[in-house]
C-alpha cells in the first residue's frame, strides 16, 4: 500500500535559519506526484510546491525547495531563510493510482516552530 | 476569486442529528473532493467527484453522503451524527488536468463537534 511518512512530530528553526523537513514514500509505482502543504494555526491548507516523479531538477518555489531523491524515495522540504510567519504545521503528500483512481494521500505533518 | 467556500466554519452536532456541510468553488474545476482531518493527524479522503453527477467513495465514506447536481457545489450530508465523526472537514478542488500534477486548493474547513 502506498504509504507518506513524516518522522518530525515537531521542530525548531532559529529565524532567518534554514530548514529540512522530512518526507518519505512508499509506492511501487513509477509514476506519481509530491506536494507540500503548508497548514497555519488559523487552519487552511496552502498549497506550497509540487514534484513530479519524472522531473529531473528539484522543484522551487520563491523560499522552499524540494529536495527529491527518488532512489531513497524521499522528498523533503527545504524552506530558506526562515521567518516567524513559517511557523506552521507542514504536510507531504503524494498522489498516484490508488484503488482504481487518481488519489492524494498524506501524510501525519511535521509542526514547525521558528523562534525570534 | 473566492476560491473554494466552505460553511458553517464551525458547528456543535447531537448525537443522531444530521447536517449538510456547504462547499462551493468559483474556479470552474471539474474535480471536488472532501476529506477529514482528526486531532495531530493527516487528511483522509472521504468522497470525491469528477463532474456533474459523478461522485465516488475515499477512505472513510461510512457515515457520510454527497452529491453534486452542478459544477460549484459539493455539498457533504452527515446522517445520525456519531462522536467518531467530531473532525475538521475540508473541501477542496481540482482542474483534473494532468494525473499527478492536479493540485487540489482547499476551502477554509468546518470544524464539527459531535456530543
Amino acid at each position: 500500500a502506498q504509504k507518506i511518512t513524516q518522522t518530525q512530530p515537531g521542530m525548531f528553526v532559529q529565524e532567518k535559519e534554514a530548514v529540512t523537513l522530512d518526507c518519505t514514500y512508499d509506492t511501487s509505482d513509477q509514476s506519481y506526484g509530491l506536494f507540500w502543504y503548508k497548514q497555519p494555526s488559523s487552519g487552511e491548507m496552502i498549497f506550497l510546491i509540487y514534484q513530479g516523479s519524472y522531473d529531473e531538477q528539484n522543484a522551487t518555489e520563491g523560499r522552499y525547495s524540494l529536495n527529491f531523491q527518488k532512489a531513497r524515495k524521499s522528498a523533503n522540504l527545504v524552506i530558506s531563510a526562515s521567518q516567524l510567519g513559517d511557523s506552521a504545521m507542514y504536510f507531504c503528500a503524494m498522489r498516484g493510482w490508488m484503488d482504481s483512481s487518481y488519489k492524494l494521500i498524506f501524510g501525519s505533518g511535521t509542526r514547525l516552530l521558528v523562534r525570534p | 476569486n473566492a476560491g473554494v467556500t466552505q460553511t458553517p466554519k464551525f458547528r456543535i452536532l447531537k448525537i443522531g442529528q444530521s447536517m449538510t456541510l456547504q462547499c462551493a468553488q468559483d474556479m470552474n474545476h471539474n474535480y471536488m473532493y472532501w476529506y477529514r482531518q482528526d486531532p495531530g493527524m493527516g487528511l483522509k479522503l472521504i468522497y470525491y467527484s469528477v463532474g456533474a453527477g459523478i461522485t465516488d467513495k475515499g477512505e472513510v465514506p461510512n457515515g457520510y453522503n454527497v452529491s453534486r447536481s452542478t459544477t460549484e457545489d459539493f455539498p457533504l450530508r452527515l446522517e445520525l451524527a456519531a462522536p467518531s465523526q467530531t473532525s475538521v472537514y475540508f473541501c477542496a478542488s481540482s482542474s483534473g488536468q494532468g494525473p499527478f500534477s492536479d493540485t487540489q486548493y482547499f476551502g477554509p474547513g468546518t470544524r464539527l463537534t459531535v456530543l
